[in-house]
């Protein structure tokens, strides 16, 4: 079955760089996209098409891809950069949709 | 400006079908874009439903298609999801948001806004 693995948890000190990773066999023919969710909030796209910011977003997140993972860099982590970040693609027809199980970065 | 809005009962009884309306502000469904329902059981992660365009296409996640209907009403510009024979594992907070799709050497679907959503709870 087609699955998207991502770490649990990544920890960062404030002002270092966090690198969450999302893997899967099919990445290399689908775009990789990503959100971030606080507690009780909605999830808030970050980045699309592996690396593209949507408008609104820090300059400090930044995406790509390379062969079978995608990576979400944050750099110079802020403390409100704590929350659960989630990767999502999808198949070759763009008929199906699957998320990461999420990674929670801490920021310590 | 978009935005979305999913409105439900709060509670279900078990084997019932849940009923949920996303009200979208801001844009006509009718314009364009395929508009999904995403959900969220309490502390995991997310799982796409299904996503429908004006036109009538439709997706559904292989693995709730046989409960699932996803419809749109233009007209009140809304879209609609209901959910068979629920159970205590279909307790979640359900979303529902805007798709955006690209196309070419490679093609994608992804969610670029989010209703807040509402929680459903599954119990007798």
């Amino acid at each position: 079955s087609y699955e998207l693995t991502q770490p649990p948890s990544v920890s960062v000190s404030p002002g270092q760089t966090a690198r969450i990773t999302c893997s899967a066999d099919a990445l290399p023919n689908q775009y990789g996209y990503w959100y971030q969710q606080k507690p009780g909030q909605a999830p808030v796209l970050v980045m699309y098409k592996d690396s593209e910011r949507p408008s609104g977003i820090p300059e400090r997140f930044s995406g790509s891809s390379s062969g079978t993972t995608v990576t979400l860099t944050i750099s110079g982590v802020q403390a409100e950069d704590e929350a659960d970040y989630y990767c999502q693609s999808g198949n070759s027809s763009a008929t199906f949709v699957i998320f990461g199980g999420g990674t929670k970065l801490t920021v310590l | 400006q978009l935005q979305l809005q999913e409105s439900g009962p709060g509670q279900v009884k078990p084997a019932e079908t849940l009923s949920l309306t996303c009200s979208v502000s801001g844009y006509s469904i009718n314009s364009g874009y395929y508009w999904g329902w995403i959900r969220q059981p309490p502390g995991k992660g997310l799982e796409w439903i299904g996503s429908i365009h004006h036109s009538g296409n439709i997706y559904y996640n292989p693995s709730l298609k046989s409960r699932v209907t996803i419809l749109i009403d233009t007209s009140r510009n809304q879209v609609s999801l209901k959910l068979d024979s629920v159970t205590a594992a279909d307790t979640a907070v359900y979303h529902c948001a805007r798709v955006r799709t690209v196309a070419g050497s490679k093609v994608g679907n992804w969610f670029d806004s989010w209703g807040q959503g509402t929680l459903i709870t599954v119990s007798s």
